[in-house]
């Protein structure tokens, strides 16, 4: 599976849109991206995956480049229950028996 | 609620020890996965089991073993416990394709060992 980069840390404030980078330029064609979230120890909770058409849904939208290098997440209006850390993961394919392989996350603080 | 179930939610023993971790999958899920989160070392995979076979192996000490039982339900052994095997274990489980393929956690269980 291809490896991601996140940014460490960030920041965003209460009702503003967070959006949440991720760099996967060795993206092979049959890569699915996946987004997960973990809050405060709790068990990671998927939000989204994409191919390369952009995605949509009740959590939050993901965005891919055209060339697949690199993604991002929007979560549209922020709220405090959406400090956590955030998990992007590419996967060879979005059949079961793939495991996710988690790296470091970005660590997202909604401030009020 | 994810749907998975994980058993103690809570466990403290002694190094030396043998524990024993408890999954029930999703209703319907084949795949069951374990992961270790420790402080230092974030969220790392140790074992997957489809349907009562094991289909990867991850970073699972020796000391460390898991099996899927015919309900589909698994278990985690840890035996032979130091102190640095204080963490979260989760486990998570997945559909057979049919759906998205994501993974579904359960809470965890979070081990001490002093």
């Amino acid at each position: 599976d291809a490896k991601t980069t996140q940014p460490t840390s960030m920041d965003c404030a209460e009702g503003r849109a967070a959006n949440l980078p991720c760099n996967h330029s060795t993206i092979s064609g049959n890569e699915y991206v996946y987004w997960y979230r973990q809050i405060h120890s709790q068990g990671p909770q998927y939000i989204i995956h994409g191919l390369k058409n952009n995605e949509t849904n009740e959590m939050a939208s993901l965005i891919i480049t055209e060339d697949r290098k690199s993604s991002t997440l929007i979560l549209p209006h922020a709220t405090l229950r959406d400090t956590a850390v955030y998990y992007c993961i590419v996967r060879v394919s979005k059949a079961a028996g793939n495991k996710l392989t988690f790296g470091g996350g970005t660590r997202v603080l909604v401030k009020p | 609620d994810s749907g998975v179930t994980q058993t103690p939610k809570h466990l403290i023993t002694a190094t030396g020890q043998r524990v024993t971790l408890r999954c029930s999958p999703r209703s319907g899920d084949l795949s069951v996965y374990w992961y270790q989160q420790s402080l230092d070392q974030g969220l790392q995979f140790l074992i997957q089991y489809y349907n009562g076979e094991e289909r990867a192996k991850g970073n699972i000490l020796e000391r460390f073993s898991a099996q899927q039982f015919p309900d589909l339900h698994s278990e985690l052994n840890l035996s032979s416990l130091e102190l640095g095997d204080s963490a979260l274990y989760f486990c998570a489980s997945s559909d057979s394709g049919q759906g998205a393929g994501e993974l579904f956690f359960g809470e965890g269980s979070r081990l001490t060992v002093l």
